[in-house]
């Protein structure tokens, strides 16, 4: 199947600073790149949608100025929290779909501290 | 606006038994319908992907089923494995390709040997 890659796995920040997650799509290629947070117990909610070469689309509630998504190319997509406070604490994960089918990274749990 | 329910949240089973994970959505206006498997602080590794146009999808001991009218889908697990202890979500797609899925919370499996 189609591959995601999300890196990095795990990053613990100190409250402030930024950090940068990388989705890339290693064997097709992704126009659009949906990006989803996941709180302790809780279900995947949908943040932003990234679009090769055009401005991400922000769901309500999502500061795009704190979240800043870049969709370069048509395999990586990042998105990057600016300085990052304790409850931005969660797991981020990307998501593309090649035909039908939707393929998810391996995740990155971010822990400010 | 399209919500995804999951019950049980949480199933505990001995080793063996068949199962049956339930997902209930409340627009029928669905694309199609997919299965994950989450293991704890992981990624999602699809399992299933029903197009709406399908009733089932099997693949080796799992068989998940659709139906429309009613709004449900359910992933049946035959002879259960300690290695199927995982957290099981349902997505619903909507009816343009291009869309992010919708999630349910996710039923947590136990599978005792």
């Amino acid at each position: 199947g189609a591959v995601v890659s999300q890196h990095p796995s795990w990053v613990i920040c100190k409250s402030g600073t930024s950090v940068k997650i990388e989705c890339r799509s290693l064997d097709f290629q992704a126009t659009t790149m949906f990006w989803y947070r996941q709180f302790p117990k809780q279900s995947l909610m949908l943040m932003a949608t990234s679009n090769e070469g055009s401005k991400a689309t922000y769901e309500q509630g999502v500061e795009k100025d704190k979240f800043l998504i870049n969709h370069a190319s048509l395999t990586l997509s990042t998105l990057t929290v600016t300085s990052a406070h304790p409850e931005d604490s969660s797991f981020y994960i990307c998501s593309s779909r090649r035909g039908t089918e939707a393929f998810f990274g391996q995740g990155t749990r971010l822990t400010v501290v | 606006k399209q919500e995804v329910t999951q019950i049980p949240a949480a199933l505990s089973v001995p080793e063996g038994e068949n199962l049956v994970l339930n997902c209930s959505f409340t627009d029928s206006a669905i694309y199609n319908l997919q299965w994950f498997r989450q293991d704890p602080g992981k990624g999602l590794t699809s399992l299933l992907l029903i197009q709406s146009s399908q009733r089932e999808q099997t693949s080796g001991r799992l068989n998940a089923s659709l139906d429309k009218s009613s709004g449900r889908s359910t992933l049946y697990i035959a002879a259960s494995q300690p290695g199927d202890s995982a957290t099981y979500l349902c997505a619903a797609s909507l009816n343009q390709a291009g869309t992010a899925l919708i999630f349910g919370k996710g039923t947590t499996l136990s599978v005792s040997s």
